[in-house]
């Protein structure tokens, strides 16, 4: 039972570069998230994916796409990479109810030049 | 909307030595609250969490956390830390109707001396 996992760890781009980040759980869990976190400050809430073949925003959506591509795995696309995106990603799963507990990957380390 | 304050960016503590770690929060009726532990390079793990209820709420590792709605806090707590409790915390608060919609803190950097 691995949990959620990502990749990869990390990747550097060239501004204007595109790449997806893959995320997969195996604990049956309904929901998926893709949070960004900054140096000093919490996670924000990119997309989420409250159950297979739904998508919704989160705080954060702007300069990236999601897609779920079955129960087990989300992911996160940058189409044209900007500096801006440079960050640490995690991706994370849940059951899908309203007070259940979310699962973290390990997250990947995203630079842009 | 809803948000979340961690007031303390750093805090410094000896090993053995008690620690409190602040949360306040705002948001229009009951929230679900969350404290997480983020090692460093490692992702978030769930400390703790506070639906309803008992408003002391026991998690892993030792530490338990005080729900005080009149106050719009839930402060973080554990009696004696270890040197391994070194990390960043993050409290979130969530909706009552989607946890997937948390709002984090900043986070408050635990370090712990020798």
């Amino acid at each position: 039972n691995a949990g959620v996992t990502q990749t990869p760890k990390f990747q550097v781009l060239k501004t204007g570069q595109s790449m997806t980040l893959q995320c997969a759980q195996d604990m049956n869990h309904n929901s998926m998230y893709w949070y960004r976190q900054d140096p000093g400050m919490g996670l924000r809430l990119i997309y989420y994916s409250a159950s297979e073949g739904t998508t919704d925003k989160g705080e954060v959506p702007n300069g990236y796409n999601v897609s779920r591509l079955n129960k087990r795995e989300f992911s996160l696309r940058l189409e044209s990479a900007a500096p801006s995106q440079t960050s640490v990603y995690f991706c994370a799963s849940s059951e899908g109810r309203g007070t259940d507990t979310q699962y973290f990957g390990p997250g990947t380390r995203l630079t842009v030049l | 909307a809803q948000s979340v304050t961690q007031p303390d960016i750093h805090i410094t503590v000896s090993e053995g030595a008690s620690l409190e770690l602040r949360c306040n929060y705002s948001y229009g009726a009951t929230p679900y609250l969350f404290w997480y532990v983020q090692s460093p390079g490692q992702g978030l793990q769930l400390l703790l969490k506070y639906f309803s209820g008992d408003t002391l709420v026991q998690g892993i590792k030792g530490f338990e956390a005080e729900f005080k709605r009149s106050q719009s806090s839930f402060n973080l707590r554990k009696p004696s830390v270890h040197w391994s409790d070194a990390a960043e915390y993050f409290c979130a608060v969530s909706p009552y109707t989607n946890a997937g919609k948390s709002t984090f803190g900043d986070g408050t950097t635990l370090t712990v001396k020798p």
